[in-house]
């Protein structure tokens, strides 16, 4: 059965550094989002992509963050400069209707 | 698991019962509603969705029931299994792709033998 891939599961890196989180979606799905959990809280959403382009965007997603698909299996999230709070577990997800989430990748900020 | 720091409603049930789990939604908006389960460590899985046009739905040993008069979801899992245990979040969002979802808190789901 297709699953959403993410890759690496787990980052660990220094404040003010840039990460790259990585995302294999569902190869026949047309719509990608990340979403992300902070420890014991519950899931809240990041941003949705559909033919290259920024479909919708939380409050979250400030200018530290931007996403990408650059070729035609990646979707990638990219945190410029982070910040002990960006501390969490990133979930991937793709849909066509149904969004189906990926294992996600626990980011820890020092 | 996940809930470090957040005291998530607990349901404890005999393997083998039947187990409810609910959830109030808030957005008066939303048509689109799916219920996930989180294992430690794991990602959302996907268990089942209802639409708004719809008050009940049924899949293998789960019910979803809908009831947008008091904005009211409601999984049912029958006959419990220690698999079973888990964090239930339901989710608010429009029909269609590409729109966001809205978590619920999540209900911490613990099978006793």
């Amino acid at each position: 059965e297709p699953e959403v891939t993410q890759t690496p599961s787990h980052q660990v890196t220094q404040m003010g550094q840039e990460v790259i989180l990585r995302c294999v979606p569902i190869s026949n799905h047309l719509y990608f989002y990340w979403y992300r959990q902070i420890l014991g809280q519950k899931v809240e959403f990041l941003v949705s992509f559909y033919n290259n382009e920024i479909s919708e965007k939380s409050e979250i997603f400030d200018d530290q963050f931007s996403v990408e698909r650059p070729d035609g299996s990646n979707f990638t999230l990219k945190i410029r400069s982070t910040k002990l709070e960006d501390s969490a577990m990133y979930f991937c997800a793709s849909s066509q209707e149904t969004q189906y989430f990926g294992p996600g990748t626990r980011l820890l900020v020092l | 698991g996940e809930s470090v720091g957040l005291h998530l409603p607990t349901l404890s049930v005999q393997e083998g019962d039947n187990s409810i789990i609910n959830c109030a939604y808030s957005n008066s908006a939303s048509d689109y509603f799916i219920w996930y389960k989180q294992e430690s460590g794991k990602g959302p899985q996907f268990i089942i969705d209802i639409r708004s046009n719809m008050d009940k739905r049924q899949g293998q040993r789960v019910t979803v029931l809908l009831n947008k008069t008091v904005k009211h979801l409601s999984l049912q899992i029958a006959a419990t299994q220690p698999g079973d245990s888990a964090v239930y979040f339901c989710a608010e969002g429009a029909t269609g792709g590409g729109n966001k979802l809205t978590f619920g808190t999540g209900t911490q789901l613990k099978v006793e033998l």
